[in-house]
């Protein structure tokens, strides 16, 4: 199957874990995103990368560390994890940067710090 | 204010009826707009997009943009109980580099 899919899909640890979320696309895509949905349900962009490059990065703790080692690949590495990191976290692809490809979503982590 | 606006209900309508979702944006320079269905527990997925002012239509799906107004719609007509959801309104404009800003979301409940 065509999509992009992530892994695990649920992840629960303790506070001041490290972690990490991986995430991979077979639809040849250039650009690959990070989102974070909270309990609220907003959904708020982190990072994306094209073709390799970080070309967003939103004002996210440094804690937080992608890393895209070819362009199907977008992994979310979390150090000393904390209670408010608790949410589902989203990776998306879209086929190029430009604002009207669409992004395909994949199906979510779901991160329970406790 | 918030970038992007949506009344987070839930919104009930009466199966067959139509629903109608809105949004507001505050960038006017915003120059392509999205919604998203989000299924309890699924991930959000694309079902409309718009770039120009206007009504586009697709099936029983019909957005709505007013620049003028900063103002985006969804109506859904025919509405059917697999239309309930949370609907997501997704902005993305020049000044903000392209990175698409999302509502939070207004929930649909179609009620058989």
């Amino acid at each position: 199957d065509t999509a992009v899919s992530q892994t695990p899909k649920y992840l629960v640890t303790q506070m001041g874990n490290d972690k990490s979320i991986k995430c991979e696309q077979n639809l040849g895509h250039d650009t690959m995103y990070w989102y974070k949905q909270d309990s609220k349900k907003f959904l708020k962009i982190m990072f994306s990368y094209n073709n390799k490059e970080l070309i967003i990065n939103e004002t996210v703790p440094n804690r937080f560390s992608p890393k895209s080692p070819d362009k199907a690949h977008l992994n979310l590495h979390i150090n000393s994890l904390e209670l408010g990191d608790s949410a589902v976290y989203f990776c998306a692809s879209s086929l190029t940067r430009t604002s009207t490809d669409t992004q395909y979503f994949g199906p979510g982590t779901r991160l329970t710090v406790l | 204010q918030k970038e992007v606006e949506q009344n987070s209900g839930p919104l009930s309508v009466p199966e067959g009826a139509i629903a109608s979702l809105n949004c507001t944006y505050s960038d006017r320079v915003s120059q392509s707009f999205f919604w998203y269905r989000q299924y309890s527990g699924k991930s959000p997925e694309l079902i409309m997009s718009i770039y120009s002012n206007g009504d586009k239509e697709d099936g029983r799906f019909t957005a709505q943009l007013n620049k003028a107004s900063q103002y985006v719609s969804l109506l859904i007509r025919d509405s059917q109980p697999s239309d309930s959801a949370t609907y997501l309104c997704a902005v993305i404009s020049l000044s903000s580099a392209s990175k698409i800003i999302f509502g939070s979301g207004t929930r649909l409940s179609i009620r058989p």
